[in-house]
């Protein structure tokens, strides 16, 4: 069956860098893979979704990629800002669910 | 604000007794889902319907747990007969799509806790 999977050790990086979070499904490409920001207490906030057929996504600070030969999605945050600091979630979607990964917290330091 | 609201946000039950969570989702999606999620977890899907009809039950659903959505608006969610491990997180989230999954929005969650 499908598995997705992210790196469960946080990311800590300092102000200012790029912060790049790694997701990895193990079969078939999804229809999509998504990612969501989520703060503690709170229910996941969707960030950017990219198509089976798409290479990279942009928007603002926030860039994804879609590799099928590696079976990745990477995540990037430029210039990264205290605010930035959460747990971000993966996910992959087809015609019916969507499947979450462990998620990544990221913090991001002065 | 017209965003996707749970009611209650917080409840503490003894072992045994059941419990009911309602979601109101965004009034024009026609998809809505049930996600639960625990600590260090990410949500983890439960069931989904599409306008009044429940079209998937994940299989760790057991047969405690029921889910209606009568009139394709709002939707609710049981738990018969409480049991510790039933403490989580549980997320409702709505969609517009007719294909593909695609983005959905979260409400901002009820959190169970089971005594």
């Amino acid at each position: 069956s499908q598995k997705i999977e992210q790196n469960s050790e946080a990311l800590n990086i300092q102000e200012g860098k790029t912060a790049t979070l790694t997701c990895n499904y193990t079969n078939y490409s999804p229809a999509y893979l998504q990612w969501y920001r989520q703060d503690p207490g709170r229910g996941p906030v969707f960030l950017l979704l990219i198509r089976e057929n798409e290479k990279e996504k942009r928007k603002e600070r926030l860039k994804v990629t879609f590799d099928t030969t590696l079976k990745q999605s990477l995540f990037h945050i430029t210039a990264s800002q205290p605010a930035d600091s959460a747990t971000y979630l993966c996910g992959y979607s087809g015609y019916s669910t969507l499947t979450f990964g462990k998620g990544t917290m990221l913090l991001v330091s002065p | 604000d017209t965003g996707v609201s749970q009611d209650p946000r917080h409840k503490i039950t003894k072992r045994g007794q059941n419990v009911t969570f309602r979601c109101d989702p965004i009034s024009e999606h026609n998809r809505l889902y049930w996600y639960r999620q625990t600590l260090g977890q990410g949500p983890e899907f439960l069931t989904y319907f599409q306008n009044e009809a429940q079209l998937e039950k994940s299989r760790l659903l057991s047969d405690r747990f029921s889910a209606e959505r009568p009139k394709g608006s709002f939707s609710t969610l049981e738990i018969q007969r409480t049991e510790q491990g039933d403490s989580a997180m549980y997320l409702c989230a709505s969609n517009p799509t007719q294909g593909a999954v695609g983005e959905q929005y979260f409400g901002p969650g009820t959190r169970l806790t089971v005594t």
